[in-house]
């Protein structure tokens, strides 16, 4: 089993729609929690960065952390056609886990007009 | 500010052969992270450095190996190549000295061996 899951997709949407992107993890020592966004044929690029449980917003973007349930979402309010990426969860345990990211499978999203 | 450059951005190898990637971090940062992104296997972390020094290593063979400079700029290497190193090659950057995961990604090397 994957230390980080996250489901596929692909996911495809109206423009407009709510999305909602999730990851669930196994690992008790993972406390910073990232979502990464990468478009093809591009390196991922950072899109949300939390640490511990709560919740962080950056305009159309929320990020949501779960540590008692263990449990990562992404959410993007009135989609666009350029939210269409592959959408990838990250996470880390901090310490000695220099440059070591565990990340998702990835969510590929389509948002059509 | 420039972004994370990685060379060359495609390349075809043959088995056998070796390979040699570049990074050059975003100006500033010192720590820098290669990773392997297949379709099968996803981002697998290879190897991090910091102030020319490996602080972190991924489950990767031998083959795999990796340098910093004192400018920062990394380079990775792969030796006998086999079909299955046909990959994206990424490099991540990052401001912050400790383990808290704030890299900032190239747009990788994608390594085709045939």
């Amino acid at each position: 089993q994957k230390e980080v899951e996250q489901d596929p997709g692909p996911l495809s949407v109206p423009e407009g729609a709510i999305v909602s992107l999730n990851c669930t993890y196994s690992n008790s020592a993972f406390q910073y929690f990232m979502w990464y966004r990468q478009y093809s044929r591009k390196g991922p690029e950072l899109l949300m960065y939390t640490y511990s449980s709560g919740n962080k917003e950056d305009g159309r973007f929320t990020a949501q952390v779960d540590k008692s349930s263990k449990y990562i979402s992404l959410f993007i309010r009135d989609s666009q056609p350029s939210d269409s990426a592959t959408y990838l969860c990250a996470t880390t345990g901090g310490g000695t886990s220099y440059g070591k990211l565990t990340f998702g499978q990835g969510t590929i999203l389509t948002v059509h007009p | 500010k420039a972004g994370v450059t990685q060379t060359p951005r495609y390349l075809i190898k043959t088995r056998g052969q070796q390979v040699t990637l570049s990074c050059s971090p975003i100006s500033g940062h010192r720590s820098v992270s290669w990773y392997q992104q297949t379709p099968g296997q996803g981002l697998q972390f290879l190897f991090e450095y910091f102030s020319e020094t490996q602080r972190n290593k991924g489950n990767f063979p031998g083959r795999f190996s990796g340098r910093q400079f004192s400018n920062s700029r990394s380079e990775m290497n792969v030796s006998t190549l086999e079909l299955g190193d046909s990959a994206l090659y990424l490099c991540a950057s990052s401001l912050v000295t400790g383990a808290t995961g704030e890299l900032f990604f190239g747009e990788g090397s994608r390594l085709t061996v045939l």
